[in-house]
């Protein structure tokens, strides 16, 4: 699997946007880009996933550079409940989804 | 809530002894997967089912076991337990064998004592 890398940290103003980067310079060409968050303890959720074109959804947009050495997971009106820890993961479409390799994520505080 | 049901939610338990852990998946997924995450780490992958069958293998230790059942529910047995256990333990499903995105359950959050 190829490796990601994100910052450790971030903080965010309430209603302003959060960018979250990711970088999988290594990344193939079979590979998508998947974000997950993890809110204090709970389950991790699904966020978005894509393979080189922008995606976008009810919770997110997804962009990912031509390259696609790196993305940016965008959450367009950060509230206090989206503080969580949130991961980057890559993965071949065509192999089990179990060994995902979830890394230790960056942790985003929503500051009111 | 992802549809994903694990029980119970909180275990104690004292060294050395076993423990089940249970997962209901979302209706209609094959797939079930098991992680561990102790205290300020990682996710770490251990186990994957799919409709019954072993079908992949992360960092599990031998004293712990799975398995899933026909009615596609999964078991995770921890035996022998030591302090290093503790952690809180994930259960994932996804529709289908490949890297489909997965729904986690709550988890069930286990302190060996």
């Amino acid at each position: 699997d190829a490796k990601t890398t994100q910052p450790p940290s971030m903080d965010c103003a309430e209603g302003r946007a959060a960018n979250l980067p990711c970088n999988h310079s290594t990344i193939s060409g079979n590979e998508y880009v998947y974000w997950y968050r993890q809110i204090h303890s709970q389950g991790p959720q699904y966020i978005i996933h894509g393979l080189k074109n922008n995606e976008t959804n009810e919770m997110a947009s997804l962009i990912i550079t031509e390259d696609r050495k790196s993305s940016t997971l965008i959450l367009p009106h950060a509230t206090l409940r989206d503080t969580a820890v949130y991961y980057c993961i890559v993965r071949p479409m065509n192999t089990n989804a179990g060994k995902s390799t979830f890394g230790d994520g960056t942790t985003l505080t929503v500051k009111p | 809530d992802s549809g994903v049901t694990q029980t119970p939610k909180h275990l104690i338990t004292a060294t050395g002894q076993r423990v089940t852990l249970r997962c209901s998946p979302r209706s209609g997924d094959l797939s079930v997967y098991w992680y561990q995450q102790s205290l300020d780490q990682g996710l770490q992958f251990l186990i994957q089912y799919y409709n019954g069958e072993e079908r992949a293998k992360g960092n599990i230790l031998e004293r712990f076991s799975a398995q899933q059942f026909p009615d596609l529910h999964s078991e995770l047995n921890l035996s022998s337990l030591e302090l290093g256990d503790s952690a809180l333990y994930f259960c994932a499903s996804s529709p289908v064998g490949g890297s489909e995105k997965l729904f986690f359950g709550s988890g069930t959050q286990l302190s060996v004592l």
